[in-house]
């Protein structure tokens, strides 16, 4: 079973308006990390954001933000403000478990942001 | 943080060859992963390599396909064997955050820049 989902294979926005990518995963483990990755057209993995499953406060980076509703098991990034930088290949993944260590991806959501 | 640096950065391979990339990292780190992308999809992990023991390959990957070195703490290197145009891939090999307590959940992984791999 695919154990994050994201919805959205691509997406535009206006720059300086802001944008939602969702995500939604599937465990069930009490103990999970989120995170978010960007990823540009020169293919490099930057981390964004990262929330975890006890934490109670939306996590923030900058611009960037995660809307996390665990009852829902979701976890969709909001990025304040678009900037033509921010067009890229944006990734969802989940850590399961305090001792796992693997990151499963979902299949990611393409961001254009037009001037 | 740490930082990867991850060679070649891209290839082009003739079928039946084989490639060998590197990463290399400025931190020692117990754990390093590597990763494949296929063109336009999710990344897929391929193994897990510790140091001192045999890499940990995950369902559908083979050793003999990707023999995994580790030979110290700093360094691996994945060997795509007897390539096909299936092989054709982005191939990523990130580490764990040296500086995130080992089993901490909030620990992310950094990347390398990847390798851009085309079999012809």
């Amino acid at each position: 079973a695919q154990k994050i989902t994201q919805t959205q294979p691509g997406m535009f926005v206006q720059e300086k308006e802001a944008v939602t990518l969702d995500c939604t995963y599937d465990t069930s483990d009490q103990s999970y990390g989120l995170f978010w990755y960007k990823q540009p057209s020169s293919g490099e993995m930057i981390f964004l954001i990262y929330q975890g499953s006890y934490d109670e406060q939306n996590a923030t980076e900058g611009r960037y933000s995660l809307n996390f509703q665990k009852a829902r098991k979701s976890a969709n990034l909001v990025i304040s403000a678009s900037q033509l930088g921010d067009s890229a290949m944006y990734f969802c993944a989940m850590r399961e478990g305090r001792y796992d260590y693997k990151l499963s991806f979902g299949a990611g959501t393409t961001v254009t942001v037009r001037a | 943080s740490a930082v990867i640096s991850q060679k070649p950065s891209r290839d082009i391979c003739q079928r039946g060859t084989s490639l060998t990339i590197q990463c290399q990292v400025d931190s020692q780190v117990t754990m390093m992963f590597w990763y494949r992308q296929q063109p336009g999809q999710s990344l897929t992990l391929i193994a897990t390599a510790n140091q001192g023991s045999e890499a940990t390959y995950e369902s559908g990957f083979v050793i003999d396909k990707f023999p995994i070195s580790r030979p110290n703490l700093t360094f691996s290197t994945l060997t795509v064997s007897n390539m096909s145009p299936e092989d054709s891939s982005i191939y990523l090999c990130s580490v764990e955050d040296p500086e995130a307590g080992q089993g901490s959940l909030m620990e992310k992984l950094f990347f390398g820049s990847g390798t851009q791999l085309s079999v012809l």
